[in-house]
């Protein structure tokens, strides 16, 4: 069975660019989570996803970060426009069950010069 | 104070030793425990849910005490493999959202 993906693994880009980050969850997994680790701190939670809809997105640091499952399926994460404290990694989750164990991907790091 | 707290570390033991970390949490509605480890550039991968009863992977010991609003993790006979960061992670109230601890450096040495 096919884990969390997430893609791209790395990516580097110029403050003031946009960037997508996309998450495949493992399949039937109906709630996706998107986290983040800045450099020297824990992980942070970003966002919750039931199928498509957004449970809970506490954790966005502000709008300029959007993220969309539609279908409810695979997830998308935008960062527009980038700014140098955005640079991180980024973990995306998926669980069966609300309160369950979750399964992370690689995660995608980001670097914003 | 964070909601999840852990004792940073780091921890260096020789191979075979037995080591304890524990971790508390601030929010009393708090449901569901969990292990998770991380090695070095990777992502957090669980290494067990952590039960009010108490429960036992091999080598892994993982406690709850939901009074004092703690948690354990027991390792046993410490292998070089198990060096890594270990993740104290608690579902806060709701179910939405994993709280991570900053996490528990663990290296051991022959």
């Amino acid at each position: 069975e096919a884990g969390v993906t997430q893609f791209p693994s790395h990516s580097v880009i110029e403050k003031g660019q946009t960037v997508t980050l996309r998450c495949d969850p493992i399949s039937g997994h109906d709630n996706l989570y998107w986290y983040r680790r800045v450099m020297g701190k824990e992980i942070k939670f970003l966002l919750h996803f039931v199928k498509e809809s957004k449970q809970d997105e506490s954790g966005m640091p502000n709008n300029r970060f959007l993220a969309e499952r539609t279908g409810g399926t695979y997830s998308t994460l935008k960062v527009q426009p980038a700014e140098l404290e955005d640079s991180g990694v980024y973990f995306c989750a998926s669980s069966q069950d609300p309160g369950t164990a979750a399964f992370f991907g690689q995660g995608t790091r980001l670097t914003v010069v | 104070r964070k909601e999840v707290e852990q004792d940073p570390g780091p921890f260096n033991v020789p191979e075979g030793a037995t080591v304890a970390f524990n971790c508390t949490y601030s929010n009393s509605a708090s449901q569901s425990f969990f292990w998770y480890r991380q090695d070095c550039r990777k992502e957090p991968k669980l290494l067990m849910s952590v039960y009010s009863s108490g429960n036992e992977d091999g080598r892994f010991t993982a406690q709850l005490n939901r009074a004092s609003q703690y948690i354990s993790l027991l390792i046993r006979d410490s292998k070089l493999s198990d060096s890594a960061t270990y993740l104290c992670v608690v579902f806060s109230g709701g179910y939405n959202k994993l709280i991570f601890g900053a996490g528990t450096r663990l290296a051991v040495h022959p």
